[in-house]
Formats: C-alpha cells, sequence, structure tokens
C-alpha cells in the first residue's frame, strides 16, 4: 500500500516570493510516479508537475519545480514568484496504478 | 489537451431513491476510469477502479452493491448511487486514463457535487 502525508495544512506566501510546499510517501514500488495537483475554489484537479521515479533529474514546469529525493521518500514542490492565482490546495500525490493523495496543503499568497 | 466531462455537474435527491454520475473522455479513449470521492476540506479518496468491459475494483470498505459503476465503452463509466442516504452527500470526482498513451497520466472530471436531502 502507499501513502502520502503532507504536514503543513495551511502556507503562505507573499506574491513575488518562493514558498516550498513539504511531501513525503512511503511505498514498497520500485516504479511509480509522483504528482502534484492544485485544487482552486472550482474543485477542477490541475496537474501542476510530474515526477517519475527512475529519474534522478528534478522536474521543473516554468515556476514550479520539485526537490526529489527518493532515498529519503520526500518530494517537495518549490513555487517561485508566486501569483495571486497560485492560491489553491496542493495535492501531493504517489501513483502506481491507482493515485494516492495525501491531506493537501492550502495556499494563500498575499498580495 | 485530454477533456474528461461529468454530468450532472449538481444534483439533489431524495433519500431512498438512486441516482447515476457520468463521465466521460471526449476526446481519447479510456480503458481505465477511477472515481473518486472528496468531502469537504479533504483530500481525495479513491472508490473504486472502473474497468471497460468488465467488472469494477472497489477499494476496501466501498460498499459495491451501493456504488454500481459500469464502464460499458471506451469513453463512457457511470457511477450510480442506490437508494441514496444523507451520508453519501459528497463531491465525487472521476478521472481517466488515456489508452493510447505510455503515461500515467490521469485527466480529471470537473465532479459532481451531490446532495441527499
Amino acid at each position: 500500500a502507499q501513502t502520502v502525508t503532507q504536514s503543513q495544512p495551511e502556507m503562505s506566501v507573499q506574491e513575488a516570493e518562493t514558498v516550498t510546499l513539504s511531501c513525503t510517501y512511503d511505498t514498497s514500488e520500485s516504479d511509480y510516479y509522483l504528482f502534484w495537483y492544485k485544487q482552486p475554489p472550482s474543485r477542477q484537479m490541475i496537474l501542476v508537475i510530474r515526477q517519475e521515479a527512475y529519474k534522478q533529474q528534478n522536474a521543473t514546469e516554468n515556476r514550479f519545480s520539485v526537490n526529489f529525493q527518493k532515498a529519503a521518500k520526500s518530494f517537495s514542490l518549490k513555487i517561485s514568484d508566486s501569483q495571486l492565482g497560485d492560491a489553491a490546495m496542493y495535492f501531493c500525490a504517489s501513483q502506481r496504478r491507482a493515485l494516492t493523495f495525501g491531506s493537501g496543503t492550502r495556499l494563500q499568497v498575499q498580495p | 489537451g485530454a477533456v474528461v466531462s461529468q454530468h450532472p455537474s449538481r444534483v439533489i435527491c431524495k433519500s431512498g431513491t438512486s441516482v447515476k454520475i457520468e463521465c466521460r473522455s471526449l476526446d481519447f479513449q479510456a480503458t481505465t476510469m477511477f472515481w473518486y470521492r472528496q468531502f469537504p476540506k479533504k483530500s481525495l479518496m479513491l472508490m473504486a477502479t472502473s474497468n471497460e468491459g468488465s467488472k469494477a475494483t472497489y477499494e476496501q470498505g466501498v460498499e459495491k452493491d451501493k456504488f454500481l459503476i459500469n464502464h460499458a465503452s471506451l469513453t463512457l463509466s457511470t457511477l450510480t448511487v442506490t437508494s441514496a442516504h444523507p451520508e453519501d452527500s459528497s463531491f465525487y470526482i472521476c478521472s481517466a486514463r488515456d489508452s493510447g498513451q505510455t503515461s500515467y497520466e490521469q485527466y480529471f472530471g470537473p465532479g459532481t457535487r451531490l446532495t441527499v436531502t
């Protein structure tokens, strides 16, 4: 079974600043994927970034990047140059067959 | 990009009745779809994996006779909540995996808010 833990229920960041959301996971699989999803008030799940476990290089998507530490089973998300539109719930998830989600981190962006 | 639709977006039904929620992949084929449930301010919990042409695989603790899943075509999966009760009120989200891609990425529908009165 897979478990995903997000220890930060809420985070706040000033506009244009950088924030890091933490995530740890546990899996017995050797081949898996890790994801960060954003859920705005509309509740539509939006893929932010994806990391294949077999890749050592950290994934990057524009202002979003991850710090993937496979041995430590850590997968944090860094948001640079935060924008007001980044305010949302962020879910970390691991996937072998189906997705297992963490409990989420609510990100507030202060103008 | 890959689009998944859900219908209805909101539904209110009386206790004891059944309600059907549709999940459609609009521009790709999906042999596998997933149904999640999300309580207010909580995370998504996987209910079941819907497999085209075969029986769904339910997660532990999910009543298969209460939450009926049918995946009759490569673009449509349905979730029927039978004999609904107020505790079934929740936000239901489906996702679909593109059969034509080798990646594991899932595409999510916009969700259905079910209220049982």
